[in-house]
């Protein structure tokens, strides 16, 4: 079982629509790290988390550390929001971050 | 300020060969991680340097190896490449002290492809 867990797999939304990434862990963490990927690779950081909630334009982060939950909203989608979403754990171990497999999401206009 | 640029961007390699990728952070930054990613596995943490020193490793084997300059710019290097090391290479700096709850600022990758 991987560590950390992303759903849903692939997600396709209308523009305008409400959308929620989940992101579930299995481990102690220190820190949760929202990515987010477009097409060709470029990785942008979204936020991180260590408790609460976090807010930066259309993006909200929410936290539940007794759950080992975190969601990524989006508020009135939009086609630029395509892209891959990622969810990064600190586990305090060697390895620094270790990550989710992603999710694809696709707003189509 | 320039955001972290990586070198070369391309390339192609043949099996058992060795190949070095450069990474150039944002200046005053001096941590630098760096991340393998596939569409099988996904990402994954590779090392992290800062002030020139390896502060963490992650599960790959002694063909990667990686160093970093007094300038922060930092090196990964494969050797006796295997078609499985075709891969996006990602490396990140972040500034402060390069704590796992900073902010990390991603280069554009540097795509290998082993034949």
């Amino acid at each position: 079982k991987n560590e950390v867990e992303q759903s849903p797999q692939n997600l396709t939304a209308q523009e305008g629509e409400f959308i929620t990434i989940n992101c579930s862990y299995s481990v102690g963490i220190s820190a949760l790290h929202w990515l987010q990927q477009h097409p060709g690779g470029g990785i942008v950081s979204l936020f991180m988390l260590s408790s609460g909630k976090k807010k930066h334009g259309r993006l909200i982060a929410t936290i539940n550390i007794q759950e080992k939950h975190s969601s990524l909203h989006i508020t009135a989608s939009h086609p630029r929001d395509s892209a891959v979403y990622i969810c990064a754990v600190d586990t305090g171990a060697n390895s620094k971050l270790t990550f989710g497999k992603g999710i694809t999401l696709s707003v189509r206009p | 300020k320039a955001g972290v640029t990586q070198t070369p961007r391309y390339l192609i390699k043949t099996r058992g060969q060795q190949v070095t990728l450069s990474c150039s952070p944002i200046s005053g930054h001096r941590s630098v991680s760096w991340y393998q990613q596939t569409p099988g596995q996904g990402l994954q943490f590779l090392f992290e340097y800062f002030s020139e020193t390896q502060r963490n490793k992650g599960n790959f084997p002694g063909r990667f190896s990686g160093r970093q300059f007094s300038n922060s710019r930092s090196e990964m290097n494969v050797s006796t490449l295997e078609l499985g090391d075709s891969a996006l290479y990602l490396c990140a700096s972040s500034d402060g002290l390069g704590l796992s709850t900073d902010t990390q600022y991603f280069g554009p990758g540097t795509r290998l492809t082993v034949l």
